[in-house]
């Protein structure tokens, strides 16, 4: 079965900071992971994915299969980066499952 | 590109009424899913179709939901009868084939659903 962890619901930081947001997942497979982020009033969008190793709006993610764990993180948070983020697996037949979320507030 | 458009955006019933959700994905994406989101969760996949085909209803509340994708494009979702504890977003969401995105699905904005 997949599973996707993200142990905080809330995560506060001030503007500047750095901030990790966590993830992780259990799945037997090979996975394929990613994060999603719904600002206020938004759909939700797709942030990254692992297999791109890209940085969009300065955040970044490692897949580490040691630890099975894929946290994002971003050096210095904005303001506008306040929002839900969702860590997601795509594991067998193209089935994504999402974590609960973690909400992000970056304060000024 | 337009994007996937559902409706209705917004939905009050009682509980034991039944409503429907509609759901246009982006134009020449084969699966389709259909996700609840529950206050405070993150969303759980109810159901996936690959064009007019269902993949995977393993967490479909049979007794009570229903889905359809004719013709491979266009979906519905049928609550009947719905209970309280419906009361969620439901999220329509569609990919294309894999080899053309990466495996990235696109979602709607979402029907909120309020069963009283």
């Amino acid at each position: 079965a997949q599973r996707v962890t993200q142990p905080e619901k809330l995560l506060s930081v001030f503007k500047g900071a750095p901030v990790e947001l966590k993830c992780n997942y259990s799945y037997s497979g090979s996975p394929e992971l990613f994060w999603y982020v719904q600002y206020s009033r938004q759909r939700l969008q797709l942030l990254l994915r692992h297999i791109s190793r890209e940085s969009i709006k300065g955040f970044t993610a490692d897949l580490n299969k040691g630890e099975t764990s894929f946290h994002l993180k971003k050096p210095f948070a904005q303001e506008e980066d306040s929002a839900m983020y969702y860590c997601a697996l795509l594991g067998g037949s193209e089935k994504l499952v999402f974590g609960k979320g973690t909400k992000l507030t970056v304060n000024p | 590109e337009a994007g996937v458009a559902q409706s209705p955006r917004y939905k009050i019933i009682e509980k034991r009424q039944s409503v429907a959700f509609w759901c246009n994905p982006i134009s020449g994406h084969a699966t389709l899913y259909w996700y609840q989101q529950i206050l405070g969760q993150g969303p759980k996949l109810l159901i996936q179709f690959q064009n007019n085909g269902v993949v995977d209803d393993s967490q479909l509340p049979k007794d009570r939901f229903s889905a359809e994708r004719l013709k491979g494009v266009d979906s519905t979702l049928k609550i009947q009868p719905a209970k309280l504890e419906d009361s969620a977003v439901y999220l329509c969401a569609s990919s294309p084939p894999t080899a053309d995105s990466g495996n990235t699905i696109y979602f709607g904005e979402g029907s909120w659903l309020t069963v009283v």
